[in-house]
């Protein structure tokens, strides 16, 4: 069974348009994360939430939203998307401050 | 929003047919693909099929589309060991916004 799942896995798109980024885990965790993956392979952590607080990394723009429905999803909105936002985005999860694990992750191409 | 959904894995012995099947949610589909990805390679266009054919059938390879239950499957005969590879299914609405499957790995056994 998955641990933590994230659709699409391909997302290509144009400048400008909005999307989401799906992301589930089934570990019962109560915090999850966002991460951003640059060409040279380095993550980025973009936010981390739980149902207490969420801690964005001030470096990420506004375009970028997380949305939580409920403890055991977190999406990423991304509004206007530019060509500097292609990398591909990781989902994780971890129970407080344990060992986080990571979704397959998504692939975005901004043409 | 829209999400297409594959089995992740399929294997086959060589010669026989492989079908790999797709499901997708967006009603307002208009192309759908299949793709190919050999190991360490891009994403290779294998063919394509519009929302207003049922069928296509390239050489070895056969779309069929079932619109009204939104699945996609694609037949590959007398399949080789050279088919082994990772088979991506995606739908677009607009021919340049793609959602794209989690791929299916398909592996021939000899």
């Amino acid at each position: 069974d998955t641990a933590v799942s994230q659709t699409p896995k391909y997302l290509v798109t144009q400048m400008g348009n909005d999307k989401s980024i799906k992301c589930e885990q089934n570990l019962g965790h109560d915090t999850m994360y966002w991460y951003k993956q640059d060409s040279k392979k380095f993550l980025k952590i973009m936010f981390s939430y739980n149902n207490k607080e969420l801690i964005i990394n001030e470096t990420v723009p506004n375009r970028f939203s997380p949305k939580s429905p409920d403890k055991a999803h977190l999406n990423l909105h991304i509004n206007s998307l530019e060509l500097g936002d292609s990398a591909v985005y990781f989902c994780a999860s971890s129970r407080t401050t344990d060992t986080q694990y990571f979704g397959p992750g998504t692939r975005l191409t901004v043409l | 929003g829209e999400d297409v959904e594959q089995s992740l894995f399929l294997s086959v012995r060589e010669g026989d047919s492989s079908v790999i099947n797709c499901t997708y949610t967006d009603s307002s589909s208009t192309y759908l693909y299949w793709y190919k990805q050999e190991p360490g390679a891009g994403l290779q266009l294998l063919t394509y099929i519009f929302s207003n054919m049922d069928m296509k059938q390239d050489q070895r390879l056969t779309v069929l589309l079932n619109k009204k239950d939104k699945h996609l499957s694609l037949r590959i005969a007398d399949t080789q060991t050279g088919d082994s590879a990772i088979y991506f299914c995606a739908e677009s609405t607009d021919g340049q916004n793609f959602v794209f499957g989690p791929g299916t790995r398909l592996s021939v056994l000899p």
